[in-house]
């Protein structure tokens, strides 16, 4: 049962424009998302998070919106540059999984085009 | 800082054998994590230790797999006997206190033939 789930394994855009990746979660106990940006041979390292008390959270080129109601979550990437390709993993945690367990979606594979 | 380190990058094994991946966590982080990726499971977390005490091992599949952390600078995670399933990159991170985000090494690849 997978409790977070992005249902898009791959995403093409051109460089400039605006990527979207989203993310869907069942648990309705999950108050903390993340993203994490992976590159091949490398650990994934942290790209932004937000809390439940938040739908909005931005740092620089990187946006992530969440809205509980539909329990989905979506990192809007502006504009996008050859170097933001790479595999993009949503994340959650909440009380219930405890704070420090992050559940993993698969990840959805980013490519920006020159 | 250097980050997390694990050794080894690569490990390739026969079915039967043990296997020991090493971590080495960010100096002054609290929280260790030990996750697997595989095709089919993605990331999921097998461990995660406290101030060097495990605190949630639920995710860890079988007797076969152990993990230990002695000190606050280094965790091993075991595999005795290996079996081809095991087959995956294991990923070691750390961080720090309870709401910051985890710091991930840059994985172990196992192949067990």
């Amino acid at each position: 049962d997978q409790q977070v789930k992005q249902n898009s394994p791959s995403l093409s855009v051109q460089e400039g424009r605006i990527s979207i990746l989203n993310c869907d979660y069942t648990n309705s106990m999950f108050d903390y998302f993340l993203w994490y940006k992976k590159y091949p041979a490398e650990g994934p390292t942290f790209l932004i998070s937000i809390s439940s008390i938040k739908d909005k959270n931005e740092d620089g080129r990187f946006t992530v919106f969440l809205n509980k109601s539909a329990k989905h979550l979506s990192l809007h990437i502006v504009p996008s540059q050859p170097g933001d390709s790479a595999v993009y993993f949503c994340a959650a945690s909440g009380p219930d999984t405890g704070r420090r367990a992050l559940t993993f979606g698969s990840g959805t594979r980013l490519q920006v085009q020159p | 800082d250097a980050g997390v380190i694990q050794s080894p990058r690569h490990e390739v094994t026969e079915m039967g054998q043990e296997v020991t991946l090493r971590c080495k966590p960010i100096s002054g982080h609290d929280y260790l994590f030990w996750y697997r990726q595989t095709m089919m499971r993605g990331l999921e977390l097998l461990i995660y230790f406290n101030n060097n005490v495990p605190i949630d091992d639920s995710g860890m599949p079988e007797d076969r797999f152990s993990a230990k952390m002695p000190n606050a600078s280094f965790s091993t995670l075991k595999i005795q006997p290996s079996e081809p399933r095991d087959s995956a990159v294991y990923f070691c991170a750390s961080s720090f206190g309870a709401n910051s985000p985890l710091h991930f090494g840059n994985g172990t690849r196992l192949t067990v033939t």
